[in-house]
C-alpha cells in the first residue's frame, strides 16, 4: 500500500516568490493534515481537513498561506509571498476518521523542505 | 490546552545499553498517546500508541512504553539499543472527546534526539 506522498521534497526560492506543496494521502483516508516543522522542534498543525472541509485552520497564517483539498483527496498548500521565516519542513499526514469524534493514527509523508533565500 | 513535555533534548547511549526517553503530558480525561520516530530525511513513523487497557504497550523495533496516569507520564523504553535507533523521537498527545474542532488534534513534544555510540 502506498503511503502519503508529498512533492516536491526540496524547494529553494527567493523571498517574495510563491511556492506550492502537494500531498496525496493514503487511499481511503478522509482526514488530511498539514504540519509545519521548524528545525529542532516538533511539528505544529497548520490545517486539518475532513474530506474537503477545513475543520481546523486556526493556526494557518491566512495572510500568506492558503490550502485546498478539492474532491476530498489530494491537497495543495500555498505560500504567497514567501518570507525568510517560512524556511521549514512542511509535513502532510492522513488518517481515517471514525465519525464518532475519534480519528485513527496519523501516517506522515516524508515532508517538503523549503528554503527561502 | 494540551501540552507535552520531553525534558531531554539530546540523549547519548552506547550500543547495547538500555534506553528510556521521558515524556509528560498535561492532564486529560482520556489521553491518547503516541511515540513517533523521525530518522534524518525520513517521515515520522509510529512506534507505538496507547488508547486504553494495558498500561504497558509494545511497539515496533523492540520499543515499549508505560502509561502512568499518577505521574502523567508515558516513557519510552528499549532494553538494548541498536545503532540504527539513532533518530529523533517525539511523544504525542491526541485530543480526544466528542465534537469540537480540536478533537483529533495532535500535540507534539519538542523531541529528543538520540545518538548511539558504537
Amino acid at each position: 500500500e502506498a503511503g502519503v506522498v508529498q512533492s516536491p521534497r526540496y524547494k529553494i526560492i527567493e523571498k517574495k516568490q510563491p511556492v506550492a506543496f502537494w500531498c496525496n494521502p493514503i487511499s481511503g483516508h478522509n482526514t488530511l493534515y498539514w504540519y509545519l516543522q521548524n528545525l529542532g522542534q516538533g511539528p505544529e498543525l497548520l490545517i486539518r481537513y475532513e474530506n474537503e472541509e477545513a475543520v481546523d485552520d486556526s493556526q494557518l497564517p491566512k495572510d500568506r498561506f492558503s490550502a485546498e483539498r478539492l474532491k476530498g483527496v489530494d491537497s495543495t498548500l500555498k505560500i504567497q509571498p514567501a518570507e525568510l521565516g517560512d524556511s521549514a519542513v512542511y509535513l502532510c499526514a492522513s488518517s481515517l476518521y471514525s465519525g464518532q469524534g475519534v480519528t485513527g493514527e496519523l501516517f506522515f509523508g516524508e515532508g517538503s523542505r523549503l528554503t527561502v533565500l | 490546552a494540551q501540552s507535552v513535555t520531553q525534558p531531554d533534548i539530546h540523549i547519548t547511549v552506547s550500543e547495547g545499553a538500555s534506553l528510556e526517553l521521558r515524556c509528560n503530558y498535561s492532564y486529560g480525561a482520556t489521553p491518547y498517546l503516541f511515540w513517533y520516530v523521525q530518522s534524518p530525511g525520513q517521515g515520522l513513523q509510529l512506534l507505538l500508541k496507547y488508547f486504553s487497557g494495558d498500561t504497558l504497550v509494545q511497539g515496533i523495533k523492540g520499543f515499549e512504553a508505560e502509561f502512568k496516569r499518577s505521574q502523567s507520564s508515558f516513557n519510552l523504553r528499549k532494553p538494548s539499543v541498536h545503532w540504527s535507533d539513532a533518530a529523533e523521537y517525539f511523544c504525542v498527545d491526541k485530543t480526544s472527546g466528542l465534537g469540537g474542532t480540536s478533537y483529533g488534534k495532535l500535540t507534539f513534544g519538542q523531541g529528543t534526539i538520540l545518538t548511539v555510540h558504537p
